[in-house]
């Protein structure tokens, strides 16, 4: 099962910073936390993954509390391809299970 | 690199027919992953390699499901016989690593079953 909670759905207005988050209340101290993607009708895309340290790539930021209870994914820009649902992942051995994620719309 | 590799992208099939989905991952991956995608259940593991020997399987639904690994380069899934219910967009991924590392899918294999 998933150890994540997301909302089901969130809107941005393209061009503003789009703050996605992420509660993993159970996350233990060697598992990882992953974010992926899914755009319509492709595979999930992987977007960033950290462990305790926040972490920041070409696409997002990944912010992650002190506690590691939860977790914030951040797309700086948003533009209209951003539109997607996004998985937040908790990651200890090799398996990646996904949830329900959060379906982002971004407003023109 | 090509990426992760499925074939066919889209397969429509006779329930009671042997259906079989192809994967070939990332040169050089050790790692492989099968997935099954539907609206109702989202999507689910069904089994995953490394090294090419099947590590869990405990995500196959039932005895009909079957995969392999003869090699590094490719897995296949097989479904005998499929249902209508097997209806699905089956994905395949790889990484180089276990935890702590990327996988990355392929563009799946979208299977109606009739």
């Amino acid at each position: 099962d998933a150890k994540t909670t997301q909302p089901p759905s969130m809107d941005c207005a393209e061009g503003r910073a789009a703050n996605l988050p992420c509660n993993h209340s159970t996350i233990s101290g060697n598992e990882y936390v992953y974010w992926y993607r899914q755009i319509h009708s492709q595979g999930p895309q992987y977007i960033i993954h950290g462990l305790k340290n926040n972490e920041t790539n070409e696409m997002a930021s990944l912010i992650i509390t002190e506690d590691r209870k939860s977790s914030t994914l951040i797309l700086p820009h948003a533009t209209l391809r951003d539109t997607a649902v996004y998985y937040c992942i908790v990651r200890l051995d090799d398996k990646i299970i996904f949830g329900k994620g959060t379906r982002l719309h971004i407003l023109p | 690199d090509a990426g992760v590799i499925q074939s066919p992208r889209h397969e429509v099939t006779e329930m009671g027919q042997e259906v079989t989905l192809r994967c070939k991952p990332i040169s050089g991956h050790d790692y492989l992953f099968w997935y099954r995608q539907t609206m109702m259940r989202g999507l689910e593991l069904l089994i995953y390699f490394n090294n090419n020997v099947p590590i869990d399987d405990s995500g196959m639904p039932e005895d009909r499901f079957s995969a392999k690994m003869p090699n590094a380069s490719f897995s296949t899934l097989k479904i005998q016989p499929s249902e209508p219910r097997d209806s699905a967009v089956y994905f395949c991924a790889s990484s180089f690593g276990g935890a702590g590392t990327e996988a990355f899918f392929g563009q799946g294999t979208r299977l109606t079953v009739v």
